[in-house]
């Protein structure tokens, strides 16, 4: 069973469109991540939600919105999407504690064009 | 405040032949320190983990890594690398004084293996 899984694993679009990524994690962990790796394969947080709560916004441009609809999923809905959003994006799970080990999904390839 | 730093973006050896990439770290708390890889097109996996126990850790595929605090370093081996090891690496630092579990990563390392 995969423990983390993001859908779409690509997606191609146009600037200006408004897309969403899925992220769903079966570990029962009460704390999921999103984060962005560029073209250089920098990976740098973006958000984190702890049982619905957002815990982490970092300096994201507000056309970018996650939404935490239970513990388990944490979607991200981009809007108006600009050349620059092109990247891979992962999404993390863990349990808080003292290691916070994060586990991490297969990643989106986001292409805009 | 966190921080990583990878001291090679890249490091080639032969199949066979150790492995060594280097990583120092800057906190200001007793970190919690990380070694993930990616493979080409895929996730990241955790190689191994230090959290105050042990000094020396042990990963996966062989892979060890020592917390030296009075380095700050937390550098990578390996004493055989294999075709597989062939990625990217990242050193990476628990935020742990925000208690948010925010991961600090470091820019990341290519490991070539040669056969």
């Amino acid at each position: 069973d995969t423990a983390v899984s993001q859908t779409p694993k690509y997606l191609v679009t146009q600037m200006g469109n408004d897309k969403s990524i899925k992220c769903e994690q079966n570990l029962g962990h009460d704390t999921m991540y999103w984060y962005k790796q560029d073209s250089k394969k920098f990976l740098k947080i973006m958000f984190s939600y702890n049982n619905k709560e957002l815990i982490i916004n970092e300096t994201v441009p507000n056309r970018f919105s996650p939404k935490s609809p239970d513990k388990a999923h944490l979607n991200l809905h981009i809007n108006s999407l600009e050349l620059g959003d092109s990247a891979v994006y992962f999404c993390a799970s863990t349990q808080r504690g003292d290691a916070y080990e994060q586990y991490f999904g297969p990643g989106t390839r986001l292409t805009v064009t | 405040a966190q921080s990583v730093t990878q001291l090679d973006s890249h490091v080639s050896v032969s199949e066979g032949t150790p492995v060594l990439l280097r990583c120092n770290y800057s906190s200001s708390y007793s970190p919690s320190l990380f070694w993930y890889v990616q493979h080409p097109n895929k996730g990241l996996q955790l190689l191994l983990k230090y959290t105050s126990a042990a000094t020396l850790v042990k990963g996966i595929n062989g892979f060890e890594a020592e917390f030296k605090k009075s380095e700050t370093s937390f550098h990578l081996t390996k004493p055989s690398a294999h075709m597989s090891d062939a990625a990217e690496y990242f050193c990476v630092v628990s935020d742990r004084g925000a208690n948010t579990g925010k991961l600090i990563f470091g820019q990341g390392t290519t490991l070539q293996v040669k056969p």
